[in-house]
């Protein structure tokens, strides 16, 4: 019954390597996103995919690589992993984002 | 300075008080309002969400948004150690548009 839900919740892994983190949606809803949500509780928005199209790309390193395979689905892939991109990562979608977004209960990255 | 600003706290309320969360931004773009609760280790709820100026009330929480002034406030009445969570505001310029998040205000209700 889970409206937005991720996998992993935990991941712990070594500089330096690949990882993935996905997310599925049982909402019907058109758009998608990752957010970042450093220590500081601060949420910003890394990607946006509107039925399956890259809609909002914003300054994230190219180590970062989302993928849409279809419209209830985003995953983000991250190359060689560096101790900054530990945080959680949340995953959402709506509608339209007037009414808001619905979020998943997100991915605690650590890199060691 | 950010587009979105809002004290992190935290606060502390006693039981039953009537809490005042706020919110100012810089980008008079801005049209639809939201508000967010985030317990810990899980993520945001939307709350609450208005469309350009004026007050919503849903059961204990109102939510008020004065877009002259790029001000926006939320309100708890008869808080509860439950309410006890970060609160986030959120705004978009338009809708289908990204959302931009405050930093989140830390509330804590004693008993």
């Amino acid at each position: 019954d889970t409206a937005v839900s991720q996998t992993p919740k935990y991941l712990v892994t070594q500089m330096g390597n690949d990882k993935s983190i996905k997310c599925e949606q049982n909402l019907g809803h058109d758009t998608m996103y990752w957010y970042k949500q450093d220590s500081k509780k601060f949420l910003k928005i890394m990607f946006s995919y509107n039925n399956k199209e890259l809609i909002i790309n914003e300054t994230v390193p190219n180590r970062f690589s989302p993928k849409s395979p279809d419209k209830a689905h985003l995953n983000l892939h991250i190359n060689s992993l560096e101790l900054g991109d530990s945080a959680v990562y949340f995953c959402a979608s709506s509608q339209n984002s007037g009414e808001g977004y619905t979020f998943g209960s997100g991915t605690r990255l650590t890199v060691v | 300075q950010k587009e979105v600003e809002q004290d992190p706290g935290p606060l502390s309320v006693p039981e039953g008080a009537i809490v005042s969360l706020n919110c100012t931004y810089s980008n008079s773009a801005f049209q639809y309002f939201m508000w967010y609760r985030q317990y810990s280790r899980k993520g945001p709820e939307l709350l609450m969400y208005t469309y350009s100026s004026g007050n919503k009330e849903d059961g204990r929480f109102t939510a008020q948004v004065d877009k002259s002034s790029k001000y926006i406030s939320l309100f708890i009445r008869d808080s509860q150690p439950s309410d006890s969570a970060t609160y986030l505001c959120a705004m978009s310029a338009t809708d289908g548009n990204k959302l931009v998040f405050g930093a989140g205000t830390i509330l804590r209700v004693k008993s």
